[in-house]
């Protein structure tokens, strides 16, 4: 079975503060997807990224920042420099495999806040 | 602009009462889902569409059903077997299996 699991329920940052978001997956597939989405109070969810499990490479963009490490099988998400429009739920999701399953896994969601 | 459309964005209804969510995009993508979001917690899949006239039931299909005679559409009916409907509804669509998820911009339904 998948699990995603986002052990922070809530963050409180003053602005302009670094901030890291962690994510901790289990899968037993060898290749898989993982994902971050931000959740504005408005309630839609908007893509940050997509990760295959073969690329392993730091992402940057931006501010935004993302460490993926098999090893720990995380993939943990940072803000540089936060701002108060950072203010959201961010969620990590991995994309179900197996048996024809679609869809995806979602954690639990940080809920980022950010202080001015 | 392409997007999913979900309506209406607030939802009230009775208890007892089926109730059906709509969910419209006009990305052209393959295939729908459907995703309950309940305070604080992360969201579950209730159905899912990889192509017209066929679904599969996600982790949590108890108490819903849907349909897909379009590729563009994709309607939830919350019925009255679901206990506990009120919650945050989003739809998702995706174009195939190596592309991201688009979603809409959810609609709550509150059961009363």
């Amino acid at each position: 079975a998948q699990k995603v699991t986002q052990a922070q329920t809530e963050i409180s940052v003053v602005e302009k503060e670094d901030v890291t978001l962690d994510c901790v997956y289990e899968t037993r597939d060898t290749t898989y997807y993982l994902f971050w989405y931000k959740q504005p109070p408005s309630g839609e969810l908007v893509f940050l990224i997509r990760r295959n499990s073969f690329d392993e490479q730091n992402e940057i963009s931006g501010r935004y920042s993302w460490n993926f490490q098999k090893s720990t099988s995380s993939f943990n998400f940072t803000i540089t420099a936060s701002q108060v429009v950072d203010s959201a739920v961010y969620f990590c999701a991995l994309r179900k495999t197996g048996g024809g399953a679609d869809g995806l896994t979602f954690g639990k969601g940080t809920h980022l806040i950010i202080q001015p | 602009d392409g997007g999913i459309t979900q309506s209406p964005k607030y939802l009230f209804r009775k208890e007892g009462q089926n109730v059906t969510l709509s969910c419209e995009q006009n990305l052209n993508h393959d295939a729908m889902y459907w995703y309950r979001q309940d305070p604080g917690q992360g969201l579950r899949l209730i159905y899912y569409s990889q192509i017209v006239n066929d679904f599969q039931k996600g982790d949590i299909a108890e108490g819903y059903s849907v349909s897909r005679e379009k590729k563009e559409s994709f309607p939830l009916t919350v019925t009255s077997a679901q206990k506990n409907p009120t919650a945050f509804y989003l739809c998702a669509s995706k174009m195939g299996p190596f592309y991201g998820y688009t979603f809409g911009s959810g609609t709550r339904l509150t059961v009363v």
